[in-house]
């Protein structure tokens, strides 16, 4: 079936460091889904960060960006240079088009210290 | 204004007891879903909603009941309960229509429980 596989659990980076999370996808169900990031911040609901519905478009917000990559299948997550603000947890998410559900990856914990 | 509300926070049932979970939101959203997250499995899609009347099974429904009185309101309900179902809830309102080409999903805050 489709899913999307986050290899992270946690990640910690220094501030003002440049930050990757990984995620892969696998849809079986169609072969361009639609590809999520979503955060949550502590004692938050998740929202969305960004999401690309177009393979090879890149989606960018508050300095995230994340190209979709069909041909690895892969929607990583940088960023530059992360902040303190930055720690929260990030989901990658895939939602085929053949229904309006979405599936999530188990999360990456981001830890920025000073 | 929180747009997607949940209630309780946090909720400490008994083996065997009833639990209900309730979500509301004020986007006018048709869809709405139910998921529980745990360490190690992200979030798993327990039952969703097109709209009011209508609940559909999920990924994880097994011990899980869904009601969708009002296009504002969808519950969660454990008949039941089991230490099992100790996780945190989440719900999400979103307006995708079958077939088309996106959704964004709005989350409520959560509920822990801890089904004891």
């Amino acid at each position: 079936g489709d899913s999307v596989t986050q290899t992270e659990g946690q990640v910690t980076v220094s501030e003002s460091k440049s930050l990757i999370i990984n995620c892969t996808y696998s849809a079986t169900s169609i072969a361009y889904p639609n590809l999520f990031w979503y955060v949550r911040y502590p004692g938050e609901g998740l929202q969305l960060l960004l999401k690309v519905i177009t393979a090879g478009q890149k989606g960018s917000s508050r300095g995230f960006e994340a190209t979709y990559n069909k041909e690895t299948t892969s929607f990583h997550l940088q960023k530059a240079s992360v902040q303190e603000s930055d720690s929260a947890v990030y989901y990658c998410a895939l939602r085929p088009n053949s229904g309006t559900y979405q599936r999530f990856g188990t999360g990456t914990k981001l830890q920025v210290v000073p | 204004e929180a747009a997607v509300t949940q209630s309780p926070r946090n909720k400490v049932a008994v083996t065997g007891g009833k639990v209900t979970l309730s979500c509301n939101q004020t986007n006018n959203h048709n869809n709405m879903y139910w998921y529980r997250q745990d360490t190690g499995h992200g979030l798993r899609l327990i039952h969703y909603s097109y709209g009011a009347g209508s609940t559909e099974k999920g990924d994880i429904p097994d011990g899980y009941k869904a009601s969708r009185p009002s296009q504002e309101n969808f519950s969660l309900i454990l008949e039941l309960a089991t230490p099992s179902q100790t996780s945190v809830y989440f719900c999400a309102s979103g307006d995708a229509n079958w077939g088309g080409g996106q959704d964004t999903q709005y989350f409520g805050p959560g509920t822990r429980l801890l089904v004891l």
